[in-house]
């Protein structure tokens, strides 16, 4: 098991849906991201929170809404999302973000398919 | 862009071999490595971190890191078929974020 801890593992949903996937670590790291991964393909990164500020946002349609109520705690709000993000969610956090040459630690990810 | 190379695989040997993943990067600003693993619908897990010119050893692997060449790589010996998965190479730059290469997919043949 990981330390970051992400919810749900899987996760199906219509295209008209909203749901969010969740994300908590209490390692007392200051950064989190969301990476999306295509099957064959590397992680591909979405956002980065870095002290609780969205501090990159990777061009990533409006249908995904980040959150990051604490820094503990990351959301990804989805809605209106197609077929092709259809993927696994990985959540990682790291101890500072930007100017932080430590390592990432990911999440088991959330695996989700739209219908 | 900035790039990260890995030859995509697969990559097979024989089990208590040694395997060798290879990884080229195109910032030389760069400034430190790490080498992920992941099994076939898991999430990626770091085995190493390395950030200055040399080897780096942890049980059964060893990143290898040359910033003139612009090069690390991870030899794991006495490869085992549990190790077998996608090797992912990261590189990171100050004030950037991580860059992922494709990774390279393993198959140790018992």
């Amino acid at each position: 098991d990981t330390e970051v801890t992400q919810t749900p593992k899987h996760l199906v949903m219509g295209m008209t849906n909203k749901k969010s996937l969740k994300c908590e670590q209490h390692m007392g790291h200051r950064a989190m991201y969301w990476y999306k991964q295509k099957a064959k393909k590397p992680p591909e990164l979405m956002f980065v929170y870095s002290y609780e500020k969205l501090s990159i946002n990777e061009s990533v349609p409006s249908r995904f809404s980040p959150e990051c109520p604490n820094s503990s705690l990351l959301n990804l709000h989805l809605h209106a999302l197609q077929p092709e993000d259809s993927a696994l969610y990985l959540c990682a956090s790291s101890l500072r973000g930007q100017g932080d040459n430590q390592p990432q630690h990911f999440g088991d990810g959330t695996r989700l398919s739209i219908l | 862009q900035k790039e990260v190379e890995q030859n995509s695989g697969p990559l097979s040997v024989p089990e208590g071999a040694i395997a060798s993943l290879n990884c080229t990067y195109s910032d030389r600003g760069s400034q430190s490595f790490f080498w992920y693993r992941q099994y076939s619908g898991k999430s990626p897990e770091l085995i190493m971190s390395i950030y200055s010119n040399g080897d780096k050893e942890d049980g059964r692997f060893t990143a290898q890191l040359n910033k003139a060449s612009q090069y690390v790589s991870l030899l794991i010996r006495d490869s085992q078929p549990s190790d077998s998965a996608t090797y992912l190479c990261a590189v990171y730059n100050y004030g950037q974020n991580f860059v992922f290469g494709p990774g390279t997919r393993l198959s140790v043949l018992p």
